[in-house]
C-alpha cells in the first residue's frame, strides 16, 4: 500500500513570506503528526490532528498552524518565515496517535 | 524532565563488526520505535517495540520497559547500515507525539 506522501519535496521561501505544506497519510491512518528536524534541535513535535482536531501541540510560535481534512490530508502553515524556519519538516500517520507511526520523505524548506 | 537519551552519539565500525545502541527514556511509555534516517532525510522504520525482544533480519532490538531502556543491535554491519539512528516513544499520559532522542551517527568503513 502507498505510504506517506509529502509534498512538495523542497522549497526556497523569502523572509517574511508564508508556505504551505502537504501530507497525505497511510490509508485507513487517521492520526497524522508534523515534526521540524533541525541540526541544533533535533526533532521537534509541531503538532498532531485526529479526525480533524487538533489534538495535541508542540512548542512553536502561533505562526505555525495546521488543518486536515476529512479524508485525513493534512497541511501545516508557517506564515511570516523567519531564517530560523529553514528545516526539514517530516509529517507521520498512525492508526490512533498511539499505533506504530509511519513517516513521510519530509519537506526541506529554505529560507533566504 | 521527560528525555530520551541515546548513546552513543558518534560510532565508527568496521564492516563486518557488531554494535549495539542504547536508548534510556525518562518514564513509561506506550510506544518505542526505532528509526534509521537515510541520507535523504526520510525515517525508516526498524522496530515498533514498546516492551519485548523482535528481529528482522541482522537488526534486532530489545526493551525492558520495567528499567526504562531500549537495546538495538547490529549484526555483521555494512556500509548500508551507516547514517543516524533515532529512538522516540510517546511517554504515557504525554499526549500521542513521539519525543526523539538526539541520534546515534553510525558510519561503516570497509
Amino acid at each position: 500500500k502507498a505510504g506517506v506522501t509529502q509534498t512538495p519535496r523542497y522549497l526556497i521561501k523569502t523572509r517574511g513570506q508564508q508556505v504551505t505544506l502537504s501530507c497525505s497519510p497511510i490509508s485507513g491512518h487517521r492520526s497524522v503528526s508534523w515534526y521540524q528536524q533541525t541540526p541544533g534541535q533535533g526533532l521537534q513535535f509541531l503538532f498532531e490532528y485526529f479526525s480533524e482536531t487538533q489534538r495535541n501541540k508542540g512548542n512553536f510560535p502561533g505562526r505555525f498552524s495546521g488543518r486536515q481534512f476529512s479524508n485525513s490530508r493534512s497541511e501545516m502553515n508557517v506564515s511570516t518565515l523567519e531564517l530560523g524556519d529553514s528545516a526539514l519538516y517530516l509529517c507521520a500517520s498512525s492508526f490512533t496517535g498511539l499505533t506504530e507511526a509511519f513517516f513521510g520523505q519530509g519537506t526541506r524548506l529554505t529560507v533566504v | 524532565g521527560i528525555q530520551v537519551e541515546q548513546s552513543p552519539p558518534d560510532l565508527i565500525l568496521q564492516e563486518g563488526a557488531n554494535s549495539t545502541l542504547r536508548c534510556n527514556f525518562s518514564d513509561s511509555v506506550n510506544n518505542l520505535q526505532w528509526f534509521h534516517q537515510n541520507p535523504w532525510g526520510q525515517l525508516i522504520n526498524l522496530f515498533y517495540i514498546p516492551s519485548g525482544t523482535k528481529q528482522n533480519g541482522r537488526l534486532s532490538a530489545t526493551t525492558v520497559a520495567t528499567e526504562r531502556y531500549s537495546l538495538l543491535y547490529i549484526s555483521s554491519s555494512q556500509t548500508t547500515d551507516s547514517g543516524v539512528y533515532f529512538c522516540a516513544v510517546i511517554f504515557t499520559g504525554g499526549g500521542n507525539k513521539l519525543t526523539f532522542g538526539t541520534g546515534t551517527q553510525l558510519k561503516v568503513e570497509l
